[in-house]
């Protein structure tokens, strides 16, 4: 199946704890991107990638970092130093020349 | 950055009546674009505007973009409980990729 995953679906940590959420995509698309929901927020752009080993930091980077090593991955880390870590997490993908982004299922992140 | 800014947040229907949300930017946009997301969902595209004063229809959907590319607007006639879910737009800036969303609207309907 072609698509975009993020595992898992329910993750919980430790406050103090880095965690990493994974995003792949088996739909060759160029850029990728993550995004934080919080109720009455909307979707925030924490980073974006457009291609392999270059990304930049969207409006809500601080406390999270991520790498494109490849062109299918695009994981991101949630750092100790992220003040408020739980949240629902979006990673979403678009082809080069096409304007749909497509989005996985998302990770519920919840740090006690 | 450039920021799209979405009203109402919310809106509360009653089957059968009209809805629309809208966007405003301070700043022209290049182009405009639309997304649902139904509760417990992930957002899945609707469409693309471009063009000033572009209106695109599907079905009982329909979207229009500003002669000014300064707002745009989602238009559903006769609703549904089918419509339920928060509406997004979202600002695709320049050749950068940086692909920006508005808070969005949660509709709701009453059967």
């Amino acid at each position: 199946d072609g698509g975009i995953t993020q595992s898992p679906k329910y993750l919980f940590r430790k406050e103090g704890q880095n965690v990493t959420l994974s995003c792949e995509q088996n739909l060759n698309h160029d850029a990728m991107y993550w995004y934080r929901q919080d109720p009455g927020q909307g979707l925030r752009l924490i980073y974006y990638s457009q291609i392999v080993n270059d990304f930049q930091k969207g409006d809500i980077a601080e406390g999270y970092s991520v790498s494109r090593e490849k062109k299918e991955s695009f994981p991101l880390t949630v750092t100790s130093a992220q003040k408020n870590p739980t949240a629902f997490y979006l990673c979403a993908s678009s082809p080069r020349g096409i304007p749909e982004a497509f989005f996985g299922q998302g990770t519920r992140l919840t740090v006690v | 950055g450039q920021q799209v800014m979405q009203i109402p947040q919310y809106q509360h229907v009653q089957e059968g009546e009209d809805f629309t949300t809208y966007c405003n930017s301070s700043t022209t946009l290049s182009n405009i674009q639309w997304y649902k997301q139904r509760p417990g969902g992930h957002p899945v595209f609707l469409i693309q505007l471009v063009k000033s004063g572009e209106v695109k229809k599907q079905k009982r959907l329909t979207f229009q973009f500003g002669e000014a590319k300064k707002n745009s607007s989602l238009h559903i006639t006769a609703t549904q409980t089918t419509d339920v879910g928060t509406y997004f737009c979202a600002d695709k800036g320049g050749s950068n990729y940086k692909l920006t969303f508005g808070k969005g609207t949660l509709l709701t309907v009453n059967p």
